[in-house]
């Protein structure tokens, strides 16, 4: 089965430090996808970024980036100059095909991070 | 991207009634999900469903059942609700193997 696992439950920052977002997964597929979503106040998964299992490179999307190693099962994500609306849910996901061919996700449990002003 | 809409933000209902959440997709995508997300145990599914009239049980289907009879929405129904059914839920839709995008969430409290 597959298994995503965010061990911090919640993390507080000062505006403008950098913050780093865990990610480890466990899978038997050698095809497969991770995803990074952000919960706002709002209750709305927004969708961050998808990434292919064969493609290990880092991304940078502005302040954003990810890096994911296939080696330790990681897919870390990484807020560069915080800001406070960066202050969120954060969820990691992986994706498995269904016996119909479609994608279902399995969600770590989330981050809520926290900027403090 | 695929607009999702849901029907209700909040929802009040009493144990035993039997409730109705709506979800409508707007980009004539094939899949839709719901989920229900609830403290320390994260988003987990309840139903999805690849085409009209099409459904498979996720991880979570005790207690509910959905309805897909048009390909834009996907309903999802507690025959009887029960207070262990307070929840946030989210409904998601997207194209095959392709990216899911989320509806603003329905929060259900059952009394």
């Amino acid at each position: 089965a597959q298994k995503v696992t965010q061990a911090q439950t919640e993390i507080s920052v000062v505006e403008k430090e950098d913050v780093t977002l865990d990610c480890v997964y466990e899978t038997r597929d050698t095809t497969y996808y991770l995803f990074w979503y952000k919960q706002p106040p709002s209750g709305e998964l927004v969708f961050l970024i998808r990434r292919n299992s064969f493609d290990e490179q880092n991304e940078i999307s502005g302040r954003y980036s990810w890096n994911f190693q296939k080696s330790t099962s990681s897919f870390n994500f990484t807020i560069t100059a915080s800001q406070v609306v960066d202050s969120a849910v954060y969820f990691c996901a992986l994706s498995e095909m269904s016996n119909f061919g479609n994608e279902k996700l399995t969600f770590g449990t989330g981050t809520r991070l926290t900027i403090i002003p | 991207d695929v607009k999702v809409t849901q029907s209700s933000r909040y929802l009040v209902k009493r144990t035993g009634e039997k409730v109705f959440l709506e979800c409508v997709q707007d980009m004539d995508h094939e899949n839709m999900f719901w989920y229900r997300q609830d403290p320390g145990l994260g988003l987990r599914l309840i139903y999805f469903s690849y085409d009209v009239k099409m459904k498979e049980k996720g991880d979570i289907p005790e207690g509910y059942s959905v309805s897909r009879e048009k390909k834009e929405r996907f309903s999802l129904i507690l025959e009887s609700a029960s207070t262990n059914q307070t929840s946030m839920y989210l409904c998601a839709g997207s194209d095959r193997g392709e990216t899911q995008y989320f509806g603003p969430g329905t929060r259900l409290l059952v009394l």
